[in-house]
């Protein structure tokens, strides 16, 4: 079993919708939550770090944290075409581990 | 701010030669650089956590002969790709941080190698 678990999808959604992405993870000793997005042969882009369970806004984007499930979610609000990427969930107790990611597609 | 280059940016090569990937952070110093390889469709697999002055930190599985990774300033890492075969066709990229040897703090990350053994 992979110590975090994320969906691949890809996930489409149409203009002005809320994107919904989460991940799961096994390792109780993961401290630190990041979010990261990924364009096509790019190297991935820093959105969202979190420590402890709660929310976290910036802008368009809300991180949560679950860590009695396990569980972490990303919403991106009115979303766009400019959207459109791979998002990476990564979690740390000392190293990065990361997601697999999860394909979005925001279609106009 | 907080910008990592890579350079190249894409590079084909014959099996059985080495290959050269240079990760600079431009506008910080890095304490800590880090190499990742992702496969399509796939996670980025940590390959080495590299400290500046120091020997490079290996994760199980790669092998530090093939993967040699040299971190001699506070903005420049290398990572040479030795006697390349097709299997070594990835997506190599470096990350950078101003700690030393955590990965908790905020890593950039560079633009990506896309590497192609023929």
């Amino acid at each position: 079993q992979k110590e975090v678990e994320q969906d691949p999808g890809p996930l489409s959604v149409p203009e002005g919708a809320i994107v919904s992405l989460n991940c799961t993870y096994s390792n109780s000793a993961f401290q630190y939550f990041m979010w990261y997005r990924q364009y096509s042969r790019k190297g991935p882009e820093l959105l969202m770090y979190t420590y402890s369970s709660g929310n976290k806004e910036d802008g368009r984007f809300t991180a949560q944290v679950d860590k009695s499930s396990k569980y972490i979610s990303l919403f991106i609000r009115d979303s766009q075409p400019s959207d459109s990427a791979t998002y990476l969930c990564a979690m740390s107790a000392g190293k990065l581990q990361f997601g697999a990611g999860t394909q979005v597609v925001v279609t106009p | 701010g907080a910008v990592v280059s890579q350079h190249p940016s894409r590079v084909i090569c014959k099996s059985g030669t080495s290959v050269k990937i240079e990760c600079r952070s431009l506008d910080f110093q890095a304490t800590t650089m880090f190499w990742y390889r992702q496969f399509p469709k796939q996670s980025l697999m940590l390959m080495a956590t590299s400290n500046e002055g120091s020997k490079a930190t290996y994760e199980q599985g790669v092998e530090k002969d093939k993967f040699l990774i040299n971190h001699a300033s506070l903005t420049l890492s290398t990572l040479t790709v030795t006697s390349a075969h097709p299997e070594d066709s990835s997506f190599y990229i470096c990350s950078a941080s101003t700690r030393r040897g955590s990965s908790t703090d905020t890593q950039y990350f560079g633009p990506g190698t896309r590497l192609t053994v023929l």
